[in-house]
């Protein structure tokens, strides 16, 4: 199945400053998801990119697909407190009929008042 | 719209026991669910996707006759930990793929196992 290395792992920013998490594949992709998980919760659907050298924004935030489809990163601007949570990408595998979701090992970002 | 309920939201149980987990799209139909565990500061694992009306497809690692997936109806998966020991606590997370295309996750299960 697809497989998406996200980096950074962690990241502590002070209130303010932005931020940004990244995916990467060595394959291309058909689609990239990405997912906010709060401490305690469940992931929650922030948005999917499809096309090349997408660009979508929600808010603070800024999706980018890159041209190439191997990569996409999450762009958070002027981090607040109720940003905190992990970041997670992830990657469909649509052999077959199952639609498979893997997901990156997340990026855990801690936001300091 | 597209919610996904789980039930129950935590449980505890003494090692031995089976425990069984519900989720239901509320208001669409999902013909495909997924089953993920999260253990603390990971990442979700896939663990089987459920299709309705026939068996589960187990990822590589995932023993089948312990945990136990029954997919009886559009709006309902189960997930059934068999004999659960301590090493099987974990927070399980069901999701649904709409016919938008988009995933709806549960609210997850914590499941405890003394």
């Amino acid at each position: 199945g697809q497989q998406v290395m996200q980096i950074p792992q962690y990241q502590h920013v002070q209130e303010g400053e932005d931020f940004t998490t990244y995916c990467n594949s060595s394959t291309t992709l058909s689609n990239i998801q990405w997912y906010k998980q709060r401490p305690g919760g469940h992931p929650v659907f922030l948005i999917q990119l499809v096309k090349s050298g997408e660009v979508k924004k929600q808010k603070r935030l800024t999706f980018q697909f890159g041209e190439a489809k191997k990569n996409s990163s999450l762009h958070i601007t002027a981090t607040q407190t109720t940003d905190v949570g992990t970041y997670f990408c992830a990657v469909q595998n649509s052999g077959g009929s199952n639609y498979k979701l893997t997901f990156g090992k997340g990026t855990l970002l801690t936001v300091n008042p | 719209g597209a919610v996904v309920s789980q039930h129950p939201s935590w449980v505890i149980c003494k090692s031995g026991t089976s425990v069984k987990i519900e989720c239901r799209s509320l208001d669409f139909q999902a013909t495909t669910m997924f089953w993920y565990r999260q253990f603390p500061k990971q990442s979700l694992m896939l663990m089987a996707t459920s299709n309705e009306g026939s068996k589960a497809t187990y990822e590589q690692g995932v023993e089948k006759d312990k945990f136990l997936i029954n997919h009886a109806s559009l709006t309902l998966s189960t997930l059934t930990v068999t004999s659960a020991h301590p090493e099987d606590s974990s927070f399980y997370i069901c999701s649904a793929r709409g016919t938008s295309g988009t995933w709806r996750f549960g609210p997850g299960t914590r499941l405890t196992v003394l």
